[in-house]
């Protein structure tokens, strides 16, 4: 079953703006997951914050969690073309391996 | 590039064609999965092997097959398919530990006429 839901389902900015997307989950996790996927292809990881972590960076990405909120952020700075994706986020289930997925945040940068 | 490779990217198949979907993973992992997206639907787990073992059949119709004849090869046996399941399949990999990173293969885009 489908624990994260990302919000807002789709998102269109100008190239340089930030982008913002939400996740928000149901049950104790011990780590959160993003994930990007370009049209058609695969999905890639991009980074992975733990129950213990408040905010982390990779880069561009900045991503909170608040355990308190089952919730998550993605904010992508200073956005290019090239960032234009679906953007899902994952949540182990129970303690088991498997991830479950929300159905993404669909995210256009404009030129 | 992420180590894991499907073949073949797209495919093309009749509802009374047999084909195979191939994936491979050079990760050195001990979970394999395939799941399928469709159209602006959430991705949905098939199956999960571990150490070559089925560990999950999410109720997926006997039309669709798996096989995981060792921890680096899963391939999914597909066989009188419905225009339904025409669908981007993936396939990932992970090392089988609680909350792991999954890494994709860039997915077979089926098309059932």
């Amino acid at each position: 079953s489908q624990q994260g839901e990302e919000d807002p389902q789709a998102l269109s900015i100008q190239e340089g703006e930030n982008a913002t997307m939400n996740c928000s989950y149901k049950t104790s996790i011990n780590n959160l997951q993003w994930y990007r996927q370009n049209s058609g292809r695969g999905l890639v990881h991009l980074i992975l914050i733990r129950s213990n972590e408040r905010e982390k960076h990779s880069g561009r990405l900045r991503v909170t969690l608040d355990t308190s909120k089952k919730s998550s952020s993605l904010l992508i700075t200073a956005s290019r073309a090239a960032d234009t994706a679906s953007y899902f986020c994952a949540t182990p289930v129970s303690n088991d391996y498997k991830l479950s997925f929300g159905a993404g945040t669909t995210v256009t940068v404009r030129a | 590039e992420t180590g894991v490779t499907q073949t073949p990217r797209h495919l093309v198949m009749g509802m009374t064609n047999k084909k195979s979907l191939k994936c491979e993973q050079h990760l050195g992992h001990n979970a394999m999965y395939w799941y399928k997206q469709s159209a602006k639907k959430p991705l949905e787990l098939m199956f999960v092997y571990s150490l070559e073992e089925r560990v999950e059949n999410n109720s997926v119709p006997s039309r669709f097959s798996p096989e995981c004849p060792n921890s680096s090869h899963l391939f999914l046996h597909l066989h009188t398919l419905q225009p339904e399941d025409s669908a981007l399949y993936l396939c990932a990999s992970s090392q089988g530990v609680a909350g792991d990173t999954q890494y994709f293969g860039p997915g077979t885009r089926l098309t059932v006429l």
